[in-house]
């Protein structure tokens, strides 16, 4: 079956460090590619997303390209913020798959410190 | 314009007990999902309803039914509930199939 594998955490960095979230997949199919956050209390909010190969999706200063050679999509910001303080969560859909929804990883919960 | 709502955000229930999760979108979208946020599982798709009038099965739907009441609602019925469906319960719409989903803010359930 399809799968999404992305590093857990919690990452903690400081204000302004790069951001690096490893998202690795496995697809029965040709999958779109997908990274969605969610804020302490909140429902999740798509970020970005790639839908072939090669595909830059970014939003908001990260960005994740869609790699097929190495089944990934890290996700990638260059200087991280407070407000970036989040979980955030790669998934992807495989396109006529049997059930439409999302398939997601178990989320990386990410903390910046001032 | 509100997107998705959910109601209600918290409930306590005993087991046994049956609740109705209720969402609304305001998108015009055709396709509504179900999903449940266990920690460190990541969100699983209970059912989803491509269209107006269509439900299916997703990853984990024992224990659960759905009904879409038209294209706004999409409803989750717990009949008898248990302690593992505590979890947080998302829904979601998207325009169509395959396009992007968007979310709820989420209903928190705990079973005794």
């Amino acid at each position: 079956g399809d799968s999404v594998t992305q590093m857990e955490g919690p990452v903690t960095l400081s204000e302004e460090a790069f951001l690096t979230i490893n998202c690795t997949y496995t697809a029965t199919g040709y999958p779109s590619l997908f990274w969605y956050v969610q804020y302490p209390g909140e429902g999740l909010q798509l970020l970005l997303k790639a839908t072939k190969a090669d595909d830059k999706g970014s939003n908001k200063g990260f960005e994740a390209t869609y790699r097929k050679e190495t089944t990934s999509f890290h996700l990638e910001k260059g200087s991280v913020q407070v407000s970036d303080s989040a979980v955030y969560f790669c998934a992807l859909r495989v396109r006529g798959g049997g059930a439409d929804g999302l398939t997601f990883g178990k989320g990386t919960h990410l903390i910046i410190q001032p | 314009n509100a997107g998705v709502t959910q109601t209600p955000k918290f409930q306590v229930l005993k087991t046994g007990q049956s609740m109705t999760l209720q969402c609304a979108q305001d998108m015009n979208h055709n396709s509504m999902y179900w999903y449940r946020q266990d920690p460190g599982m990541g969100l699983r798709l209970i059912y989803y309803s491509a269209s107006e009038g269509t439900t299916d099965k997703g990853e984990v739907p024992n224990g659960y039914n759905v009904s879409r009441l038209n294209k706004r609602e999409f409803s989750l019925r717990l009949e008898s509930a248990a302690p593992s469906q505590t979890s947080v319960y998302f829904c979601a719409s998207s325009e169509a199939v395959g396009e992007t989903q968007y979310f709820g803010p989420g209903t928190r359930l705990l079973v005794l």
